[in-house]
């Protein structure tokens, strides 16, 4: 079946405007992770959906970042003002169960923020 | 707070050569450990797993990782590298009571050499 989807694949914007990033999970898969990858580090915890519960917005590293997910299902990774400090790539993941450890994370391929 | 540490940035080998990629984790209780290989392009992909039980655990490509409570490791082998296995490799920690959250490790660039 269809793994993660994310789109735009790359996306290049200018300082100061604002992006939307969209992550499809996996039909069924009930937990959605946001995760960011800047050049040369690991991957930092942004922001996790479980069902209809609150998100868990833990890591989200500024009030211009924010995110949603409608209908359980697509969600989309707002960062406003965009600063060059933004730039990195952007995965999200879905894992079926409401156990972390019985369904492991499913990947997309990311998308690519370059803030000029 | 759980974290985890990969030491080797990058690490080179020669096809055909063994390989152990170090990794070492912080955590009060008994930790959930995974290994993940990010191949260029493509998104991140689970090698294998350790909740509980056999501390040597077996995964997919031929990797395998122990859990070695004294030394807070779970380092990832292959007895014999091939020249697809180039890609970054991310050690990662869970934990029931941090919301099903995976803290991530630095990573490790492997590049292979012919």
């Amino acid at each position: 079946g269809a793994g993660v989807s994310q789109s735009p694949s790359n996306k290049v914007t200018e300082k100061g405007k604002d992006v939307e990033l969209r992550c499809d999970p996996i039909s069924g898969h009930t937990a959605l992770y946001w995760y960011r990858q800047s050049l040369g580090q690991g991957l930092e915890f942004l922001i996790y959906f479980q069902g209809n519960s609150a998100p868990d917005k833990s890591g989200l590293p500024s009030d211009r970042f924010s995110a949603e997910r409608t209908g359980g299902s697509v969600s989309t990774l707002t960062i406003q003002r965009t600063q060059q400090e933004d730039s990195a790539v952007y995965l999200c993941a879905s894992s079926r169960s409401t156990t972390l450890f019985n369904s492991p994370l499913h990947f997309g391929n990311g998308t690519r923020l370059t803030v000029t | 707070a759980q974290s985890v540490t990969q030491p080797d940035i990058h690490i080179t080998v020669s096809e055909g050569a063994s390989l152990e990629l170090r990794c070492n984790y912080s955590y009060g209780a008994t930790p959930y450990l995974f290994w993940y290989v990010q191949s260029p392009g493509q998104g991140l992909q689970l090698l294998l797993k350790y909740f509980s039980g056999d501390t040597l655990v077996q995964g997919i490509k031929g990797f395998e990782a122990e859990f070695k409570r004294s030394q807070s490791s779970f380092n990832l082998r292959k007895p014999s590298v091939h020249w697809s296995d180039a890609a970054e490799y991310f050690c990662a920690v869970g934990a029931y009571n941090a919301g099903n959250m995976l803290t991530f490790g630095g990573g490790t660039r492997l590049m292979v050499k012919p």
